[in-house]
């Protein structure tokens, strides 16, 4: 079945534990992403990656790491967490290649920093 | 980037036609046009996207001037299980990378 998976869909942990949410596809996707979404302002684009090796920035990229070492797995980092980081975030990922916009999302992760 | 604005939010009751507006004023030439749905506590769904005119599936219509400074999803004859947060997102993968949502609409179909 393809399926974008995130790991842990669930975390509680404490200001300045480092933790990684894992996010893995097994469609052969080259674009994988990130966002946060947060009550009244939608979903907001931590990074995103074209392929491997290849990051940038979104709208909200402080406070978190990615890497892009394999093509399946686009790991997000939190190496120093802060309350204003509790969220829902949710990975994405899709095809480039004549892809006009159709994003493949994983369940979600939710994620509390006490 | 296209910004998109919609409206905050939208009720409805069952069996009615919902219309729910996008403006994206500053759409490029190749962006294309794509609404997704999202249910609480899940990750958005791709429903329906289009570049001019019409398009139709199975969910719903899209709506889309000749300028393309707009577009309309039409879901015909809602469901309480339409209630959901739907968002108009306004690019294109291949040709810029940035796939930015906007806060969304909320609907709410009553019984």
């Amino acid at each position: 079945e393809a399926q974008v998976t995130q790991n842990p869909r669930y975390l509680i942990t404490v200001t300045g534990k480092k933790l990684t949410v894992t996010c893995s596809q097994n469609m052969n996707h080259e674009y994988m992403s990130w966002y946060r979404q947060d009550p009244g302002l939608g979903l907001r684009q931590i990074y995103y990656s074209m392929n491997v090796e290849v990051t940038d920035k979104g709208d909200v990229p402080e406070g978190y790491k990615v890497s892009r070492k394999e093509k399946r797995n686009f790991p997000l980092i939190l190496e120093s967490p802060s309350p204003n980081q509790t969220s829902l975030y949710f990975c994405a990922s899709s095809l480039i290649q004549k892809n006009t916009g159709e994003l493949f999302f994983g369940e979600g992760s939710r994620l509390t920093v006490l | 980037l296209a910004k998109t604005t919609q409206p905050i939010s939208m009720d409805s009751y069952e069996g009615q036609e919902v219309n729910i507006t996008c403006s994206h004023n500053n759409i490029a030439t190749n962006d294309y046009i794509t609404w997704y749905q999202q249910f609480p506590s899940q990750g958005p769904r791709f429903i329906i996207q289009g570049y001019k005119t019409k398009v139709t599936n199975e969910v719903a219509s899209l709506f889309i001037p000749a300028d393309r400074k707009s577009s309309t999803l039409s879901l015909p004859r809602v469901s309480l299980s339409d209630t959901a947060v739907y968002y108009c997102l306004v690019g294109a993968l291949y040709n810029n990378n940035d796939m930015r949502f906007g806060a969304g609409t909320r609907l709410t179909v009553k019984p």
